[in-house]
C-alpha cells in the first residue's frame, strides 16, 4: 500500500507570498495519478490539481503542481487571503484514493 | 450547477446499522463513477469505498470491508452506502464524490457530507 506523506505539517505565511507543499510516495508513483486538494473549514474538500499538473475548472493560474514519483508539488504563486485552508495531495492509481495527512497553510 | 446531497446520518450505536443516500442534480451521475469518503473531526480524508458508473464494480477500504455495501440507483441519480457493524472509529463526516468519470481518477464533485456519530 502507498502511503503519502506531506510536509510541513504547517505552513505560515502572509498574502502576497510563495508557497510550496510537498508530497512524497512510499514508493514510485506515476505522476498522472496525482492530484491535489483544497479544504477550507467546514467545507467538503475542492479539486486543484490532477495528473500532478493540470489545473481542474475554474481554478486560477497561481496554483500549480509539478514533481514526478515519489516527490510532488504543489505551488501557489502568490498567497492571496482565500487561499489560507488545508491541502491534501491524492494518489489514485493502486486503489480509488490514497490521502496524504494534510497541510495547514495558516497567515502568519 | 452540480450539486449532490447527502442525507440519512445521524446516531447509531455500537454494532447498530445506517444507510447514507447521495442524490445528484445538474449532472447524470450514471456517465462517473462514484465514491464515498470520510473525515473524522478533525483528522484528514479517508476514501471508503467506490463504485463504477455501471455498478458493476466496487472498491472497498480495508476498514470497511465486509461491513459496508456501496450501491447506485442510476435511474434516481442516486449512490447508497449501508452500514452495518457500526464501530466508534467510523464516527466521521461521510462526503459523496464523483470520480472524474472512471474509478482510479481524482474526486471531482463533491457533497456537503453528512455526519455519522457511533456512540452508545
Amino acid at each position: 500500500e502507498i502511503v503519502l506523506t506531506q510536509s510541513p505539517g504547517t505552513l505560515s505565511l502572509s498574502p502576497g507570498e510563495r508557497a510550496t507543499l510537498s508530497c512524497r510516495a512510499s514508493q514510485s508513483v506515476r505522476g498522472d495519478y496525482l492530484g491535489w486538494y483544497q479544504q477550507k473549514p467546514g467545507q467538503a474538500p475542492r479539486l486543484l490539481i490532477y495528473g500532478g499538473s493540470s489545473r481542474a475548472t475554474g481554478i486560477p493560474d497561481r496554483f500549480s503542481g509539478s514533481g514526478s514519483g515519489p516527490d510532488f508539488t504543489l505551488t501557489i504563486s502568490r498567497l492571496e487571503p482565500e487561499d489560507f485552508a488545508v491541502y491534501y495531495c491524492q494518489h489514485y492509481g493502486g486503489s480509488p484514493g490514497t490521502f496524504g495527512q494534510g497541510t495547514r497553510v495558516e497567515i502568519k | 450547477e452540480v450539486q449532490l446531497v447527502e442525507s440519512g446520518g445521524g446516531l447509531v450505536q455500537p454494532g447498530g446499522s445506517l444507510r447514507l443516500s447521495c442524490v445528484g442534480s445538474g449532472i447524470t451521475t450514471s456517465r462517473y463513477a462514484m465514491a464515498w469518503v470520510r473525515q473524522a473531526a478533525g483528522e484528514g480524508l479517508q476514501w471508503v469505498s467506490s463504485v463504477s458508473a455501471g455498478a458493476g464494480t466496487t472498491y472497498y477500504a480495508d476498514s470497511v470491508k465486509g461491513r459496508f455495501t456501496i450501491s447506485r440507483d442510476n435511474s434516481k441519480n442516486a449512490l447508497y452506502l449501508q452500514m452495518n457493524s457500526l464501530r466508534a472509529e467510523d464516527t466521521a463526516v461521510y462526503y459523496c464524490a464523483t470520480h472524474k468519470v472512471t474509478t482510479f481518477r481524482p474526486f471531482e464533485h463533491w457533497g456537503q457530507g453528512a455526519l455519522v456519530t457511533v456512540s452508545s
